[in-house]
Order: C-alpha cells, then structure tokens, then sequence
C-alpha cells in the first residue's frame, strides 16, 4: 500500500501569517504532486501542481519539492480567514494506474 | 458548460438493499475514478476506468461495482455486500490516465449515502 501521510492539524495561524503544510509519501516512483483545498462538504478543488524538485509559485501559494526525501510542502503567504479549509496532499500511484492517491488531509484555520 | 454531474446528493439506503451512485460528464474525458471519503479522511479509490468497456478495483473496491459502458457514464453501484457503506462518494474524471498525472482531475459535487 503506497501511503501519503499528513498532519490532520488542525493548524491555526493568525491572518497575513505564512501557513506551511507539510506531506510526506512512500511511493519512490511517484512523479506527480498535488495540493488540493476542500471546503466543509464540498468536492477537493486543485490549487498547486508540481513534478520537478524545487519550488513553484503561483500567487499567494508556493509548493515545494524533494524527491530524494519523499517531502512535499505547500506554502500560504498572508493567509486570509477564507483560506480555512481542508487541504489535501495528493501524489501519483504507480500501483493504480496513475491515478490519484490521497492523505487524510491538514485543517487549516486562519483567525482574523 | 462542461462538468461532471453527481446524482442524487443525498441518498439514503436500508440494510441489505444495493444502490446506485450516478456519474455523468460532458468533458469528453477518457478516464473516471470513484473516491470515498470518510470523516476527517482523505479519499480512498474505489474503481477507475482509462476507457470505455474497461475498469480497475482501486484500494477498497470490495462491496462495489462499476460499469463504463458509455464515455460519458460511470455508474457505482453499492452492495448489500458492502458492510459499512456510510460515507461522502467523490466522482473524478481526466482527459487521460496522463492527464490526471498532470493535475487535470475535474471532481462531481459528490453524493452522500446513509444508511439507515
């Protein structure tokens, strides 16, 4: 079983701070990362993609990978009370065709 | 406006009884996956199918069943076999089995089932 593991949190971090999210995966051959936010009863909406080691920015988020380390990160800069949501750390899985494998997710709550 | 639809929203099924989970998208996807979400979990996969008249179980994919007779469909149907059924159920679909390597999943609003 390839695992993706999270912290459930939940994280709190007062509003304009930077929330770092942190996920971590077993399966070696992984080659595609995700981040994805879930609201309270709502379907997983995408915010970051990323496949090569390093950073990749876009906007307000930043996601960071290392593959040597099996690490995968998701910055929020100047985070906002509507940023509290669910967040889901996805990665490929070469056992199932590709297709997504899931953490449990880290709540994240931003306190005005 | 292209999108997946998931019918019904909320259903409510009675021991021992199968029912069906509707997924229908209009995105001209080849491939389509069913999650299953438990509270306070991520999604686990149940089936996927990369193209028509073809399916794989995912990780828990006892108790369930699929079809994929038409592009555009991929029904889940939950057994009486399946024991603990209770759970938020996530349709997805890609372009491609590549295409959702590459982040392109496009997720239904999903249906919730109870059982009663």
């Amino acid at each position: 079983q390839k695992e993706v593991e999270q912290n459930s949190g939940p994280l709190s971090v007062p509003e304009g701070a930077i929330a770092s999210l942190n996920c971590t995966y077993s399966d070696r051959v992984s080659q595609s990362f995700f981040w994805y936010r879930q609201y309270s009863g709502k379907s997983p909406e995408l915010i970051m993609s990323i496949y090569s080691n390093g950073d990749k920015e876009d906007g307000r988020f930043t996601a960071q990978l290392n593959k040597a380390s099996q690490y995968v990160s998701l910055l929020i800069r100047d985070s906002q009370p509507s940023d509290s949501a669910t967040y889901l750390c996805a990665v490929s899985n070469s056992n199932s065709g590709y297709a997504l494998n899931f953490g449990k997710g880290t709540s994240l709550l931003v306190t005005p | 406006d292209g999108g997946i639809t998931q019918s019904p929203k909320y259903l409510f099924r009675k021991e021992g009884q199968n029912v069906t989970l509707s997924c229908e998208q209009n995105l001209n996807h080849d491939a389509m996956y069913w999650y299953r979400q438990d509270p306070g979990q991520g999604l686990r996969l149940i089936y996927y199918s990369q193209i028509v008249n073809d399916f794989q179980k995912g990780d828990i994919a006892e108790g369930y069943s699929v079809s994929r007779e038409k592009k555009e469909s991929f029904p889940l149907t939950v057994t009486s076999a399946q024991k603990n059924p209770t759970a938020f159920y996530l349709c997805a679909s890609s372009m491609n089995v590549w295409d959702g390597i590459q982040g392109g999943y496009t997720f239904g609003s999903g249906t919730r089932l109870t059982v009663v």
